[in-house]
């Protein structure tokens, strides 16, 4: 298996332009976690879904901040419109249920830098 | 140990000896407790993971162990490698899927 994949990278945006950022988790996986990283406040979990539907997103930030799960393999996080602030590394990581707690795989995350 | 603020603790050690970084948590109803490791530029790496029930767990190279007493957790590293050069990062859960993590350790490893 391939591993959760998040794309872009990295990404460089104005502020005010709206961001995309993607995720595929790994096949069978039925926990899909969004979170940000940051030097200040280290991971935060922002939103996840079980079986593409939210369960919790109680750490978006704000209604700037939304998350879609369409399919079982595909998810992402839309910024609308972007701030300087919400600059950090994005992390998307999936899970397989079966009991509590879990241990989360993460894809390689994505650079935001919003200038 | 766990950060505040800007700056992550760092421990240095010499290679070939064991590493021990300690993790502080705060939620008496956390039963799952994990470790990851992070390398620059890079995601989380699951490491090992134990379950109130216990409190020790060995993997290769790896012990963690947990003192619910005093809610402490702890991450043993043995005959520590350059490799091992990274992020440590504990999280916990209390009964569900979502984990609280730490601000992180970083372990230095001196050639």
């Amino acid at each position: 298996d391939a591993g959760v994949i998040q794309s872009p990278r990295h990404e460089v945006t104005e502020m005010g332009q709206e961001v995309t950022l993607r995720c595929k988790p790994i096949s069978g996986h039925d926990y899909l976690f969004w979170y940000r990283q940051t030097m200040m406040r280290g991971l935060e979990l922002l939103i996840y879904f079980n079986n593409n539907v939210p369960i919790d997103d109680s750490g978006m930030p704000e209604d700037r901040f939304s998350a879609k799960m369409p399919n079982a393999s595909f998810s992402t996080l839309k910024i609308q419109p972007s701030e300087p602030r919400d600059s950090a590394v994005y992390f998307c990581a999936s899970s397989q249920g079966g009991g509590t707690g879990g241990k989360l795989f993460f894809g390689s995350g994505t650079q935001l830098s919003v200038l | 140990g766990e950060s505040v603020g800007l700056h992550l603790p760092t421990l240095s050690v010499q290679e070939g000896d064991n590493s021990i970084i300690n993790c502080a948590y705060s939620n008496s109803a956390s039963d799952y407790f994990i470790w990851y490791k992070q390398e620059s530029g890079k995601g989380p790496q699951f490491i090992i993971d134990i379950r109130s029930n216990m409190d020790k767990r060995q993997g290769q190279r790896v012990t963690v162990l947990l003192n619910k007493t005093v809610k402490h957790l702890s991450l043993q590293i043995a005959a520590t490698q350059p490799g091992d050069s990274a992020v440590y990062f504990c999280a916990e859960s209390a009964g569900s899927y979502q984990l609280t993590f730490g601000k992180g350790t970083k372990l230095s490893v001196i050639p």
